[in-house]
């Protein structure tokens, strides 16, 4: 079955400090992968998607690549900030069933002054 | 304008009672889900309705039954609530279901059973 798998936060982080957020998943064909953020109190946002092997989705600093060969799509960000306090939650589509989608536990991220 | 509105934020109730969500997009968008959000963030689909027709049904109680009126709105009907219901539900929208598109997610709303 398709899952995807995120590592255990929380993450705490100094300002300008390097972030990654590991993500694997596992899926039959080829689905879309996703970063989507959670600020306190609010609903998800995109962060960011890419669509096919070796894509790089990118936005406000941050970047994922989707590896095939690795079934992974880590987060990145050179210098964090303390407005990136928020949960991340890796996501794929079912590639045979397009309204599916699944979420990864989210990591919790805090990133200090 | 908010893009996927939901209400009621907060909603606190008995054991055995029963309870609607109503979530509302002004996106155009063909596709609406229901999510649940458990106390440990884990974020599991409920849902999935395309142009008013049920497409995803995950095992969920039949005491959970979404209505979709139009393609705008798609409620949620709980009944006979129990603790375990207790969570973070959202409603999201996407343009076409087609997979890769956006999905945007309402606010939330906060569920709490005693």
């Amino acid at each position: 079955g398709n899952s995807v798998t995120q590592m255990e936060g929380p993450v705490t982080l100094s300002e300008e400090a390097f972030l990654t957020i590991n993500c694997t998943y596992t899926a039959t064909g080829y689905p879309s992968l996703f970063w989507y953020v959670q600020y306190p109190g609010e609903g998800l946002q995109l962060l960011l998607k890419a669509t096919k092997a070796d894509d790089k989705g990118s936005n406000k600093g941050f970047e994922a690549t989707y590896r095939k060969e690795t079934t992974s799509f880590h987060l990145e960000k050179g210098s964090v900030q303390v407005s990136d306090s928020a949960v991340y939650f890796c996501a794929l589509s079912d590639p045979y069933n397009f309204n599916k989608f699944y979420f990864g536990s989210g990591t919790k991220l805090n990133v200090k002054p | 304008d908010t893009a996927v509105s939901q209400t009621p934020k907060y909603l606190v109730t008995q054991m055995g009672n029963d309870k609607s969500i109503k979530c509302e997009q002004n996106l155009g968008h063909d596709t609406m889900y229901w999510y649940k959000q458990d106390s440990k963030k884990f974020l599991k689909i409920m849902f999935s309705y395309n142009n008013k027709e049920l497409i995803i049904n995950e095992t969920v109680p039949n005491r959970f039954s979404p209505k979709s009126p139009d393609k705008a709105h798609l409620n949620l009907h709980i009944n006979s609530l129990e603790l375990g219901d207790s969570a973070v539900y959202f409603c999201a929208s996407s343009q076409d279901g087609l997979g890769q598109e956006t999905q945007y997610f309402g606010p939330g709303t906060r569920l709490l059973v005693l």
